[in-house]
């Protein structure tokens, strides 16, 4: 089984800030991870797929890239409405999230 | 619109089995794989099962292979996830999503909860 380790598992930041989230598969994924957003009480929502293809109606201020075992996902200009957990994805063999990253605004 | 809808959840006991439901709309159903992801109070996402178009493959992971059985009915579009042997550590809000080998878990429903305790 593949393992995916997420990290940080918290992150706080200003407004305007830029953020960045890692995740380390346990072997080559072949780019096939998505990142995600849940707001609590919510159904997580798929923001990326396949490391860097933006979902239609995700902010051009998300980003992701890697290859191989290691991606980010970074979030230029946070804004007070990305206050939420992110996920990462790995769909290559079956389906493995990371432990989540919780962003916080100071 | 797509909409994915669960039922089924509630309070049962350890050793007890519930099987939850997840009515879908907005789409073909038959076309594409569906899956559950399940998420403990305050903790992260977990995947649980996914099915096949044609219900012909299942695909769950060690911690619930064995007790879970995942289902689907296209006729009714509904996808269906029996719990047998329920144990507190399944004590999670269960959701319902659909599935495809390129765009994964695209659409979600709103989660049901299932409560495992005496």
């Amino acid at each position: 089984d593949i393992q995916m380790t997420q990290s940080p598992p918290s992150l706080s930041a200003s407004l305007g800030d830029k953020v960045t989230i890692t995740c380390q598969a346990s072997q080559n994924i072949n780019k096939y991870i998505a990142w995600y957003q849940q707001k609590p009480g919510k159904a997580p929502r798929l923001l990326i797929r396949y490391t860097s293809t933006l979902e239609s109606g995700t902010p051009s201020r998300f980003s992701g890239s890697g290859s191989g075992r290691d991606y980010s996902f970074s979030i230029s200009n946070v804004e007070s409405e990305d206050i939420a957990s992110y996920y990462c994805l790995q769909y290559d063999n079956l389906l493995t999230f990371g432990s989540g990253t919780k962003l916080e605004i100071k | 619109e797509v909409q994915l809808v669960e039922s089924g959840g509630g309070l049962v006991q350890p050793g007890r089995s519930l099987k939850l439901s997840c009515a879908a709309s907005g789409f073909t159903f038959s076309n594409y794989y569906m899956a559950w992801v399940r998420q403990a109070p305050k903790k992260g996402l977990e995947w649980v099962a996914t099915i096949s178009t044609s219900g012909s493959r299942t695909y769950y992971p060690d911690s619930v292979k064995g007790r879970f059985t995942i289902s689907r009915d296209n006729a009714k579009s509904s996808l269906y996830l029996q719990m047998n042997s329920l144990k507190s550590e399944d004590t999670a809000t269960y959701y319902c999503a659909r599935q495809t080998t390129r765009v994964p878990l695209d659409y979600w429903g709103q989660g049901v909860m299932v409560t495992v305790s005496s």
